[in-house]
């Protein structure tokens, strides 16, 4: 399994600001993912965070909104750029260890007035 | 496009009770399936890892099946304990890829 810690757990942001959450793991692992988790929904893939190039984004997901930095294999940052209400969200990284097995991070929890 | 489905969305039983969750695939090409636990306000918690090669996963007093043809899994939790409170969601990594696609997920409460 994988350790991950995420930071803040929680931000309250006026809207038009950007918000970075970062992604700390305690070993290096290849895959790094991020999701978001509208209230009382499921969780929606925004991006795969790749180590040394550009972040993969999903569809309905772009680099200006949701800016992914990997600068090395166990840490990432999630910008949630000129927020609106519509992002508060929870936002959770995981990471896939051998044989896709995915574990997760505590979340953030973004409130946007 | 893949969706995964988890009936019923809520459940509330009394202490003691057995009972089974359900996740189905409309693409039933699923390579990995995952189940999760989510406490409210909190990260998701992996229960169970059916890989490729395998049908079925136990730990504890949870049981998880995949039926490859039909797409359809299932969670048994044997002797609910009010701990088991929380939502459970199943996940599925399609068949050449490695991103895994949620379920709506199943709110359970557990009552002592």
């Amino acid at each position: 399994s994988a350790v991950i810690s995420q930071k803040p757990s929680r931000d309250i942001c006026q809207r038009g600001t950007s918000l970075t959450i970062q992604c700390q793991v305690d070993s290096q692992v290849t895959m790094m993912f991020w999701y978001r988790q509208q209230p009382g929904q499921s969780l929606t893939l925004i991006a795969t965070a790749n180590q040394g190039s550009e972040a993969t984004y999903e569809s309905g997901f772009v680099i200006d909104k949701f800016p992914i930095s990997r600068p090395n294999l166990t840490f990432s940052t999630l910008t949630v750029s000129n927020m609106s209400p519509e992002d508060s969200s929870i936002y959770l990284c995981s990471v896939g260890l051998s044989v896709h097995e995915q574990f997760f991070g505590p979340g953030t929890r973004l409130t946007v007035l | 496009k893949q969706e995964v489905t988890q009936i019923p969305a809520a459940l509330s039983v009394p202490e003691g009770e057995n009972l089974v969750l359900n996740c189905s695939f409309t693409d039933s090409a699923i390579y990995n399936l995952q189940w999760f636990r989510q406490d409210p306000g909190k990260g998701l918690t992996s229960l169970l890892l059916i890989q490729s090669s395998q049908r079925e996963q136990t730990s504890g007093r949870l049981n998880a099946s995949l039926d490859k043809s039909s797409g359809r899994s299932t969670l048994y939790i044997a002797a609910s304990q009010p701990g088991d409170s929380a939502t459970y969601l199943c996940a599925g990594c399609p068949a050449g890829t490695y991103k895994y696609i949620f379920g709506t997920g199943t709110r359970l409460k557990v009552l002592a």
